[in-house]
């Protein structure tokens, strides 16, 4: 069973620009969060998607967004971006439309911007 | 507000030896907590969880505990083994929402 693939696994920006990454869950999984990870600050919530709606959203501005597509597969978009938005940027999947469960995280994109 | 806290940046062990990670919460209405595993390079992995109607859970080299009053949770590890050498993060939730929130994680080393 294939896990959780993001794309692409690394991205250099510069100020300024947007990004967009990708990721595809677990077959079956329904449910997709974005987590962005910095050194000291942990894995901080970015948001959360069951069956293309989102569930919950963490404390990020409003530059970050995402959408989840009808096959479960989700995208996040980062638009003008800040230095500060340098970070690595992990997706997860879960079963099911409970709130509990395991997360299963794909490796993670880590975009760097100039 | 950090609401899950790892206050242990960093800690080594010998191997064979007991490796005990702490996190602490500040938000009582947690009641589903994880710990997660993380090398260099490579996403999180799950290692075991823990619900509030339990104050322990064992699987294999790894048992959680959960003390509710002191909104503390705790990893042991035993034997500690030099491949167990990698980032732990605590998670919790609570019934109302759909999203973990994680500590800082504990980057723990395991000598041989």
């Amino acid at each position: 069973k294939a896990g959780v693939t993001q794309t692409p696994r690394y991205l250099i920006k510069t100020r300024g620009q947007q990004v967009t990454l990708s990721c595809s869950p677990i077959s079956g999984h329904r449910s997709v969060s974005w987590y962005q990870q910095t050194p000291g600050q942990g894995l901080q919530f970015l948001f959360e998607y069951f069956s293309e709606t989102q569930r919950n959203k963490g404390n990020f501005p409003g530059r970050f967004s995402g959408r989840q597509f009808s096959n479960s597969r989700s995208e996040m978009n980062v638009s003008t971006l800040e230095l500060g938005d340098s970070a690595l940027y992990l997706c997860a999947s879960r079963l099911g439309q409970g709130r509990t469960g395991e997360l299963f995280f794909g490796e993670g994109s880590r975009l760097t911007v100039l | 507000d950090q609401q899950v806290k790892q206050n242990s940046p960093s800690l080594s062990v010998q191997e064979g030896r007991i490796s005990i990670l702490n996190c602490d919460y500040t938000n009582s209405m947690f009641d589903y907590f994880l710990w997660y595993k993380k090398y260099p390079a490579e996403g999180p992995t799950f290692l075991i969880s823990i619900s509030s109607i339990k104050d322990k859970n064992e699987d294999g080299r790894f048992t959680v505990f959960l003390n509710k009053s002191a909104k503390h949770l705790s990893l042991h590890i035993v034997p500690s083994q030099p491949g167990d050498s990698a980032v732990y993060f605590c998670a919790a939730s609570h019934s109302g929402t759909y999203k973990y929130i994680f500590g800082t994680g504990t980057r723990l080393k395991v000598l041989a």
